[in-house]
């Protein structure tokens, strides 16, 4: 069975302090992994999707990074307006491709 | 940009009653997604269609059904509402293989 594990639960930075998220998985064959930010009471927003290990994408001050068995989420010199759930998913490369989630990590970045 | 509806922010029905929960999205995506989102739990797929009148059971369909009669219209359907699906709803559409894009969700309260 697919799974996805993201740690830690809870994040709590200082402005400016550096660090980074974990998502491990284990997938039957991997289709692609992907980054979701979530604000409270709102729907997820797409961030990044990566096929490979090795491959990296960066967005403002995220970078997503994928090894065979877990990806990162590296935040750089985070703001306040950073605070999110950050969801991390995997998709199978076997039968319908849908997601299987982990059940995310609270940032909270204190000014 | 991709936009995906859905009908009702905030709903709260009594237990037993029948609740529809509507979506539709603009950017002729073939795949359709209904999720529950629960603290601790994640988010957790209920049904999901790849097609018009097709659909497919996710990990958690009890209690629920679905309707796909038009490509950008995915409704999901509580026949007789309990107080255990008092959760968080999230529709998402996708392209065959791809991202997932998300509504603001709909949060349901069943007394």
């Amino acid at each position: 069975e697919d799974q996805v594990t993201q740690s830690p639960e809870a994040l709590r930075l200082q402005e400016g302090e550096s660090s980074s998220l974990n998502c491990s998985y284990t997938v039957s064959g991997l289709r692609g992994l992907f980054w979701y930010r979530q604000d409270p009471g709102k729907g997820p927003e797409f961030l990044f999707t990566l096929y490979s290990a090795g491959e990296e994408k960066e967005k403002e001050r995220l970078k997503a990074t994928l090894t065979k068995k877990e990806s990162f989420l590296h935040i750089t010199a985070p703001k306040p307006e950073d605070s999110a759930t950050y969801l991390c998913a995997v998709q199978a490369n076997t039968g319908f491709q849908k997601l299987v989630f982990g059940t995310g990590t609270r940032l909270l970045v204190s000014p | 940009d991709v936009k995906v509806t859905q009908s009702s922010r905030y709903l709260v029905k009594r237990t037993g009653e029948k609740v529809f929960l509507e979506c539709v999205q603009d950017m002729d995506h073939e795949n359709m997604f209904w999720y529950r989102q629960d603290p601790g739990l994640g988010l957790r797929l209920i049904y999901f269609s790849y097609d018009v009148k097709m659909k497919e059971k996710g990990d958690i369909p009890e209690g629920y059904s679905v309707s796909r009669e038009k490509k950008e219209r995915f409704s999901l359907i509580l026949e007789s509402a309990s107080t255990n699906q008092t959760s968080m709803y999230l529709c998402a559409s996708s392209q065959i293989t791809g991202e997932l894009f998300f509504g603001e969700g709909s949060r349901l309260t069943v007394l």
